[in-house]
């Protein structure tokens, strides 16, 4: 099947630094991606949707200052994650969808641990 | 919103043990039901999926039927093997929006 990829896939940081996330599509064209967010034994949470050339759609309660969001190409979307503090400590995971619509399968990333210190 | 319940792990099974593993969900209009595996160290994967009431979604010899009257999708597997340990989620919703459970943690054991 199709191949996404995060890297980086776990990242230290301080608190207040910046830490950017990458999400490739390896073989092929994604027009939508998705950013995720999982806490220990919670389920995934749908932080935002991601369209090629266009702004990202933030899901409630999440703050756009906070996680930039970037699809310049159709072949990745990073996920920055600015003045970072030990409460953003998490899993990341990333999506994404092949087609056009909403008939395309989801592939997932393995996924980005972050851990502010 | 929706929200999907599904039964906590970890889950230990000898091999060629049946599996169950539980879910129900709450969900405006006529969801699609999901069920997705993570495999140690990679990204999630769709396992199996139904998409209307009564449907059977099949893979790998897992089974799971969309019931409406008792809004569940249980996951079902005759004769597990030591491959099939991993995280297994169930999900509510469409391509464009997903409502996971918590995620199950198999571990079958020869």
């Amino acid at each position: 099947g199709a191949v996404v990829s995060q890297h980086p896939s776990w990242v230290i940081c301080k608190s207040g630094t910046s830490v950017k996330i990458e999400c490739r599509s390896l073989d092929f064209q994604a027009t939508t991606m998705f950013w995720y967010r999982q806490f220990p034994k919670q389920s995934l949470m749908l932080m935002a949707t991601s369209n090629e050339g266009s702004k990202a759609t933030y899901e409630q309660g999440v703050e756009k200052d906070k996680f930039l969001i970037n699809h310049a190409s159709l072949t990745l979307s990073t996920l920055t994650v600015t003045s970072a503090h030990p409460e953003d400590s998490s899993f990341y995971i990333c999506s994404a969808r092949e087609r056009t619509g909403d008939t395309g399968e989801l592939f997932f990333g393995e996924g980005s641990r972050l851990t502010v210190l | 919103g929706d929200s999907v319940t599904q039964m906590e792990g970890p889950v230990t099974l000898s091999e060629e043990a049946f599996l169950t593993i539980n879910c129900t969900y709450t969900a405006t209009g006529y969801p699609s039901l999901f069920w997705y595996v993570q495999y140690p160290g990679e990204g999630l994967q769709l396992l199996l999926k139904a998409t209307k009431a009564d449907d059977k979604g099949s893979n790998k010899g897992f089974e799971a039927t969309y019931r409406k009257e008792t809004t569940s999708f249980h996951l079902e597997k005759g004769s597990v093997q030591v491959s099939d340990s991993a995280v297994y989620f169930c999900c509510t919703g469409t391509a464009s929006k997903l409502t996971f459970g918590t995620g199950t943690r198999l571990q079958v054991t020869l």
